[in-house]
């Protein structure tokens, strides 16, 4: 049972344009999302999160968006840039985190085109 | 600098072998995680510690094993119980109470000869 999904699983994205990631979840008690960036051979990266209490949190070219009513979690990279080709992992954290079976997405493999 | 070291970086098993991969952090983390990455697929979570001498089962578990003798220490043992070991594994610690990201080390790719 896949509580976080991330449906696409490659993207690929002209330099200059928009990268959307997106994530859909089913478990409504995710308390904190966070998106990590993963090259090839090398552990990932934090990138951006947000809390549950606000709908967008921004750093830079990174923008991260949530609706809990439609429980889907999106990151947005504007311009996006050669160096962004990675996997992307959202990360959702329980509000009983306690409990630490962390739910990771699949992932979506980025391709930036120059 | 504070951060995760996992070594080594490539490591190759023999069949019926059992393999040990180091993962030490001096973030003074309470917990500690490993996950395992195939091609394609998310992280899935091994084992965790979320204090010294305690640790749990994860999602895939079966023919592996850990300890944390240290806070500092988590190794992950690869036994020849484990029919498919070809991954690479992640170790991850973090400290919740102040809701911190997870930090993760760089990773270990094993191979079977």
């Amino acid at each position: 049972d896949q509580q976080v999904k991330q449906n696409s699983p490659s993207l690929s994205v002209q330099e200059g344009r928009i990268s959307i990631l997106n994530c859909d979840y089913t478990n409504s008690m995710f308390d904190y999302f966070l998106w990590y960036k993963k090259y090839p051979a090398e552990g990932p990266t934090f990138l951006i999160s947000i809390s549950s209490i606000k709908d967008k949190n921004e750093d830079g070219r990174f923008t991260v968006f949530l609706n809990k009513s439609a429980k889907h979690l999106s990151l947005h990279i504007v311009p996006s840039q050669p160096g962004d080709s990675a996997v992307y992992f959202c990360l959702m954290i329980p509000t009983n985190f306690g409990n630490e079976k962390l739910t990771f997405g699949t992932g979506t493999r980025l391709t930036i085109i120059p | 600098d504070g951060g995760i070291t996992q070594s080594p970086k490539y490591l190759f098993r023999k069949e019926g072998q059992n393999v040990t991969l180091s993962c030490e952090q001096n973030l003074n983390h309470d917990a500690m995680y490993w996950y395992r990455q195939d091609p394609g697929q998310g992280l899935r979570l091994i084992y965790y510690s979320q204090i010294v001498n305690d640790f749990q089962k994860g999602d895939i578990a079966e023919g592996y094993s850990v300890s944390r003798e240290k806070k500092e220490s988590f190794p992950l043992t690869v036994t020849s119980a484990q029919k498919n070991p070809t991954a690479f594994y992640l170790c991850a610690s973090s400290d919740w109470t102040a809701n911190e990201k997870l930090f993760f080390g760089s990773g270990t790719q094993l191979s079977v000869l």
